[in-house]
């Protein structure tokens, strides 16, 4: 079954308007969990790493502004998309790394499509 | 640079037609090598973890296999519903870093009944 999680899995917002993407870790802790974007027939970018506890990482040309992202506890992180402009609309994916019971394998959540009309 | 290829960017088999997918990698210290499944409009599956050259894994049809610049994932005598895209990532020993993936941009299989 699933051991990451996220929520909304599609979900449609207005222009303007700031829309929320959550990611738990289902079944272990996660002080890292990653966000990533995806074009249709394109492979993931990585838009930042999300930290328990602590600011999130940007990839160059993320505006950290518009993404913010928070991990308040060690098994959710959100994600939220400010001031939503259409070119916003894609695929948006969490994973969270496991610890060393697994071998820190990097799991992802099914993803959530956002649309900006 | 660190860096993943997969090739090749598309495959078409008849079903029971075995064939193999390429991931070739450039990385700093390698901590490990994913492969991940992933279906239209869901989010990758993990399937292996590779550490080290020479390791090997299986699940039903699948066995990934690494060497210290590339891994093969080999498909044996697929069926319909292996049709997908399957991502390579690898995550080596960045400056800094939490340990995120760089992936390669997927093999997408189409396996004919």
């Amino acid at each position: 079954g699933a051991v990451v999680s996220q929520h909304p899995s599609r979900v449609i917002c207005k222009s303007g308007t700031s829309v929320k993407i959550e990611c738990r870790s289902l079944d272990f802790q996660a002080t890292t969990m990653f966000w990533y974007r995806q074009f249709p027939k394109q492979s993931l970018m990585l838009m930042a790493t999300s930290n328990e506890g602590s600011k999130a990482t940007y990839e160059q040309g993320v505006e950290k502004d518009k993404f913010l992202i928070n991990h308040a506890s060690l098994t959710l992180s959100t994600l939220t998309v400010t001031s939503a402009h259409p070119e916003d609309s894609s695929f948006y994916i969490c994973s969270a790394r496991d610890g060393p019971r697994t071998g820190n394998t990097i799991y992802f959540g099914e993803g959530s499509w956002l649309t900006v009309v | 640079e660190d860096q993943v290829t997969q090739s090749p960017e598309a495959l078409r088999l008849q079903e029971g037609e075995s064939s193999s997918l390429n991931c070739s990698y450039t990385v700093s210290g390698l901590r490990g090598l994913f492969w991940y499944r992933q279906d239209p409009g869901k989010g990758p599956e993990f399937l292996f973890t590779l550490y080290s050259a020479g390791e090997e894994k299986e699940k039903e049809r699948l066995k990934a296999t690494l060497t210290k610049k590339e891994s093969f994932l080999h498909i044996t005598a697929p069926k319909p519903e292996d049709s997908a895209t399957y991502l390579c990532a690898v995550q080596g020993d960045y400056g800094g870093s939490q340990g995120n993936l760089i992936f390669g941009k997927g093999t997408k299989l189409s396996v004919k009944p």
